[in-house]
């Protein structure tokens, strides 16, 4: 069965400071990860996926995620965040043994001036 | 590139009416999909359509209906609305099940229901 788990809620960081919000996953099968970010009052936009090539994944806007197999995680950082960061994200797996896509409760994350 | 499109934006209905939120997609996706999302909660599928023709339920499909009668449209019915229908709806597509299919979404529709 897949799941996946937003370790965190909610997340504060500074501006300019880096920036970690955590996911970990279960899957049957070699799954495909996505973040996606909502901002206020719009749709999901994908940030970034991965789709069993190369492990460490770069997205838009600086962002980037590491497939860590071992340690069942695919953890989103950037090196600094910026005012415009502060959305939800939503971190979400997708099994190729049948139509089953899995969203994370998301993570809000805040970034102060 | 309008991607998808779905209306109304906001809405606010009585107990017991009923209403269709709009989808449409121009590029040319099979599968297209319903979600809604609840305050604090992931996004949870209600209905689902692989093509034409073809939809499925999805994890929490009680209360709605859907159609698919050609590509671009699928539009989602509430009959009989009831406050635990309030919540934020999501239209959304892809080109297939494959891995790694990236899904495209609309803006939303906030529904409430009083």
């Amino acid at each position: 069965a897949q799941s996946v788990t937003q370790l965190d809620s909610h997340v504060s960081v500074s501006e300019g400071t880096p920036v970690l919000l955590r996911c970990n996953y279960s899957s049957s099968y070699s799954p495909s990860l996505f973040w996606y970010v909502q901002h206020p009052n719009k749709g999901l936009q994908l940030l970034l996926k991965y789709t069993s090539a190369a492990t460490l994944v770069k997205g838009i806007n600086g962002f980037e995620a590491e497939f860590k197999k071992s340690e069942t995680s695919f953890h989103l950082t950037k090196p600094s965040a910026h005012m415009s960061d502060a959305a939800e994200y939503f971190c979400v797996v997708s099994d190729t043994g049948g139509f089953k896509t899995i969203f994370g409760a998301g993570t809000r994350l805040f970034v102060k001036a | 590139n309008a991607g998808v499109t779905q209306t109304p934006k906001f809405r606010i209905l009585k107990i017991g009416q009923s209403m269709t939120l709009q989808c449409t997609q121009d590029m040319n996706h099979n599968y297209m999909y319903w979600y809604r999302q609840d305050p604090g909660m992931g996004l949870k599928l209600i209905y689902y359509s692989v093509g034409a023709g073809i939809t499925d339920k999805g994890e929490v499909p009680n209360g709605y209906n859907v159609s698919r009668s050609t590509t671009e449209d699928f539009p989602l019915r509430l009959e009989l609305a009831a406050p635990s229908q309030t919540s934020v709806y999501f239209c959304a597509s892809s080109s297939g099940q494959f891995t790694g299919n990236t899904i495209y979404f609309g803006e939303g529709s906030w529904l409430t229901v009083v």
